[in-house]
């Protein structure tokens, strides 16, 4: 079946250590998204990328980072410039051509910093 | 600046009984408008869609309306079943900065009561 795994589930994190979160969609998809989903703020776009070897900013990109090296894979990372890293992650994919309504979602990453 | 607005963070309901969810937009550029339901610590999935053409769409149990003028929509679902409990959001799409976007709500946590 095809869709978007991301990895892990649940990570932990002490102040001042770099980590990345792994996002893989198997689905043909041209572009891929990262959000961030805090309560009460809904989901708020860190980077995305329209093609492989591509990139922008969202609105929240400061503290990230991000490759496509491969058309399946969109690694984010959280840097430890990044203020308030606890939050749940959310990868996204999107076909060409068919609009929002193929837009799928990762089942997503719980980040904590402790 | 929010964008996309779901002014109520939670609504409860009696099973059996219409939910109706509401989302405020400001951006006149939106061309196209969905609803996702996310389930915790799961990703959003896909609901209904409406085009800035349209004042109603209709799936089963789940109509959305448009108002234009207003800038506003609604979600409603009739008749309300406990797996309907969930949060919900409204997302409005726009050509931002040459590229497609999508721009969430806050989200509405729905509960259905038995």
């Amino acid at each position: 079946d095809g869709g978007i795994t991301q990895s892990p589930k649940y990570l932990f994190r002490k102040e001042g250590q770099n980590v990345t979160l792994s996002c893989e969609q198997n689905l043909n998809h041209d572009a891929m998204y990262w959000y961030r989903q805090d309560p009460g703020q809904g989901l708020r776009l860190i980077y995305y990328s329209q093609i492989v070897n591509d990139f922008q900013k969202g609105d929240i990109a400061e503290g990230y980072s991000v490759s496509r090296e491969k058309k399946e894979s969109f690694p984010l990372t959280v840097t430890s410039a990044q203020k308030n890293p606890t939050a749940f992650y959310l990868c996204a994919s999107r076909p060409p051509g068919q609009g929002w309504n193929g837009y799928t979602f990762g089942s997503g990453t719980r980040l904590t910093v402790v | 600046d929010q964008q996309v607005k779901q002014n109520s963070p939670s609504l409860s309901v009696q099973e059996g009984r219409i939910s109706i969810l509401n989302c405020d937009y400001t951006n006149s550029m939106f061309d196209y408008f969905l609803w996702y339901k996310k389930y915790p610590a799961e990703g959003p999935t896909f609901l209904i869609s409406i085009s800035s053409i349209k004042d109603k769409n209709e799936d089963g149990r789940f109509t959305v309306f448009l108002n234009k003028s207003a800038k506003h929509l609604s979600l409603h679902i009739v008749p309300s079943q406990p797996g309907d409990s969930a949060v919900y959001f409204c997302a409005a799409s726009a050509r931002i900065q040459g590229a497609q976007k999508l721009v969430f709500g806050q989200g509405t946590r729905l509960t259905i009561n038995p």
